[in-house]
């Protein structure tokens, strides 16, 4: 399969609380990003981190990235109902191809 | 920010029909377009990586004389579905990308696609 793995593939929270999403890939890599796509529309880039860095963050969300691991995860802390979506890693392949290889997806509801 | 432009966004026609799903880079020039498909609650599946004036790149399994692609300029790119039948059925999704890799890659908002 050309995919990743993410699990939780479903996630349940209560409005406030914080999300963790964790993904896993196979090959090395490049960077590594998350993505988020709302029900019935396209994605929307979240945040992008590289294969020498191992955490990064931007306003609620915070990237971890181990590559002696391969994986990777997402936390979105103080969670909205309106963080509700589906949520999607994506590796870049180390070589030229410059092609995204995407995680199957962690679907989050936030109850209000 | 960066925009894509996906048309239409929804297409119902019947089988045999052949559909044209544009892909257009609003406000940068995009070396590398790609299209996905996705179907229900999965994951998205790279279908083709298009360049600018050469010839799609197409993934394992995906048919190129059934889904035709071209990439006439730097801002626009078009997915072709010729001959539809309801197993094509499914959302696409086009992304564009203006550098080398390492940056992200900016999305469309899809086209719904439905074969009768």
């Amino acid at each position: 399969s050309q995919q990743g793995e993410e699990d939780p593939q479903a996630l349940s929270i209560q409005e406030g609380e914080n999300a963790t999403m964790n993904c896993s890939y196979k090959t090395s890599i490049n960077n590594l990003q998350w993505y988020r796509q709302n029900s019935g529309r396209g994605l929307v880039h979240l945040i992008l981190i590289r294969s020498n860095e191992r955490e990064k963050h931007s306003g609620r969300l915070r990237v971890t990235l181990d590559t002696s691991k391969k994986s990777s995860s997402l936390l979105i802390t103080a969670s909205r109902a309106a963080d509700t979506a589906s949520y999607f890693c994506a590796t870049l392949r180390m070589d030229s191809s410059y092609k995204l290889i995407f995680g199957s997806g962690t679907r989050l509801l936030v109850r209000p | 920010g960066a925009v894509v432009s996906q048309h239409p966004s929804r297409v119902i026609c019947k089988s045999g029909t052949s559909v044209k799903i544009e892909c257009r880079s609003l406000d940068f020039q995009a070396t590398t377009m790609f299209w996905y498909r996705q179907f229900p609650k999965k994951s998205l599946m790279l279908m083709a990586t298009s360049n600018e004036g050469s010839k799609a790149t197409y993934e394992q399994g995906v048919e190129k004389d059934k889904f035709l692609i071209n990439h006439a300029s730097l801002t626009l790119s078009t997915l072709t579905v010729t001959s539809a039948h309801p197993e094509d059925s499914s959302f696409y999704i086009c992304s564009a990308e203006a550098g080398t890799g390492n940056q992200p890659q900016h999305f469309g908002d899809g086209t719904r696609l439905s074969i009768l």
